[in-house]
């Protein structure tokens, strides 16, 4: 069975602050890692993605994660926040023995502080 | 493109009336899905169609749901009768089935049963 943890369910940061998300996962096979976010009363929009590529994935606006299979982690980061950037962030696995369907972590908030 | 639509986006409802989400998805698009997000329980599969065949419902939560998809462009959610729990934002999203795990989602329909 595949499960994913978002270790915070807020972060708080202040403009021009690095931006560090965590996310560990747990799949029986080699998963895909999504991160999606939600700006408030929008849809799911997604990030990035790591399909067993490169382990640094760069995705939109500026973030990117790293795919670390030692730690079963896929920590989202971005180098300076920025206000539009307050939104709600989902980490996603899917993987082959579950039939590549999504499932999706608890959801971290990040604030973004002027 | 414009994306996946959903209608209506709000429906403010009384408890024990019927009630109908809509979805548009992706023109193209082979895989559609039914998610039902809330605080409790955050992002839940309901149900998911191929080429508009139901494949898994094991997600809808009781026989007071239903889901169509009568062809390739268009399908239902219905809660009849529907109940206070069922209080949520339905999400809808489409994908291509031989990449059924790069879903892109509708801006949702917030429900609110009184």
């Amino acid at each position: 069975a595949q499960s994913v943890t978002q270790l915070d369910s807020h972060v708080s940061v202040s403009e021009g602050t690095p931006v560090l998300l965590r996310c560990n996962y747990s799949s029986s096979y080699s998963p895909s890692l999504f991160w999606y976010v939600q700006h408030p009363n929008k849809g799911l929009q997604l990030l990035l993605k790591y399909t067993s590529a490169a382990t640094l994935v760069k995705g939109i606006n500026g973030f990117e994660a790293e795919f670390k299979k030692s730690e079963t982690s896929f920590h989202l980061t971005k180098p300076s926040a920025h206000m539009s950037d307050a939104a709600e962030y989902f980490c996603v696995v899917s993987d082959r023995n579950a039939g590549n369907m999504l499932t999706f972590g608890g959801g971290t908030r990040l604030m973004v502080k002027p | 493109d414009a994306g996946v639509i959903q209608s209506p986006r709000h429906e403010v409802t009384e408890m024990g009336q019927e009630v109908t989400l809509r979805c548009k998805p992706i023109s193209g698009h082979n895989s559609l899905f039914w998610y039902r997000q809330t605080m409790m329980r955050g992002l839940e599969l309901l149900i998911y169609f191929n080429n508009n065949v139901p494949i898994d419902d094991s997600g809808m939560p009781e026989d007071r749901f239903s889901a169509k998809m009568p062809n390739a462009s268009f399908s239902t959610l219905k809660i009849q009768p529907s109940e206070p729990r069922d209080s949520a934002v339905y999400f809808c999203a489409s994908s291509f089935r031989s990449n059924r795990e790069t879903q892109y989602f509708g801006p949702g329909t917030r429900l609110l049963v009184l």
